[in-house]
């Protein structure tokens, strides 16, 4: 059964880089099948799409973060990450990792999440 | 971008009620449509994909319809456990787009 967990700081100082690790136990990331993404929720509002990353290492983001966010795949560890810089308050909010099926015909639905890890950007 | 555009954003309704949750994209998003729902304090957690197909372990009181632009969500008798806030969302195209949200709530 394919587990994912998120592990990184709650608390970051505005302007600095948020980092946060996901780690995927009882499957390989590396499978052609699924994509890596991150999702974050503000508190008390909706769900929103930050970006993706595909075994080959191919990424796509929200135009709105773009210049900001990286993520990176580690196979070697099973994991994959993200970096937001230059955060601010408004970078507060419930980051969960997730797996994206690509199997047909799944047409990429999410369909495990990790539990989610609340930032919270203050000085 | 895509905007999904979820209605109502809220309702009321008592065990046993038949739900109906209406989602709309901006534009044709095909059967790249799928549905979420989440409880306080969790993830969410993927309940139909593809516009109609049931997840697995999911009940079948859940049935989702539509292809397009237009989506419907059907709780055909609601359960104590149903209550939650349920989102559609896209992946027909970037960014993945997420409708608002509508929170189930009880009577």
């Amino acid at each position: 059964q394919v587990q994912l967990q998120e592990s990184g700081p709650g608390l970051v100082k505005p302007s600095q880089t948020l980092s946060l690790t996901c780690t995927v136990s009882g499957g390989s990331i590396s499978s052609g099948d699924y994509h890596w993404t991150w999702i974050r929720q503000p508190p008390g509002k909706g769900l929103e799409w930050i970006g993706n990353i595909y075994h080959s290492g191919s990424t796509y983001y929200r135009s709105s973060l773009k210049s900001r966010v990286t993520i990176s795949l580690d196979t070697s560890k099973n994991q994959f990450s993200l970096k937001l810089s230059s955060v601010t308050a408004a970078d507060t909010a419930v980051y969960f990792c997730v797996r994206g099926s690509l199997q047909w015909p799944v047409l990429g639905a999410f369909d495990i999440w990790g539990q989610g890890t609340l930032v919270t950007v203050s000085s | 971008d895509i905007q999904m555009t979820q209605s109502p954003s809220s309702l009321s309704a008592s065990v046993g009620d038949r739900v109906t949750i209406a989602c709309r994209a901006s534009q044709t998003v095909s059967s790249y449509l799928h549905w979420y729902q989440q409880k306080p304090g969790k993830a969410p957690k993927l309940l139909i994909y593809a516009a109609s197909s049931l997840q697995g372990g999911v009940p079948s009181r859940f049935s989702g319809s539509g292809s397009g632009t237009d989506f419907t969500l059907t709780i055909s008798s609601l359960q104590p456990e149903d209550f939650a806030t349920y989102y559609c969302q896209q992946t027909y195209s970037i960014p993945r787009t997420f409708g608002g949200g509508t929170k189930v709530e009880i009577k």
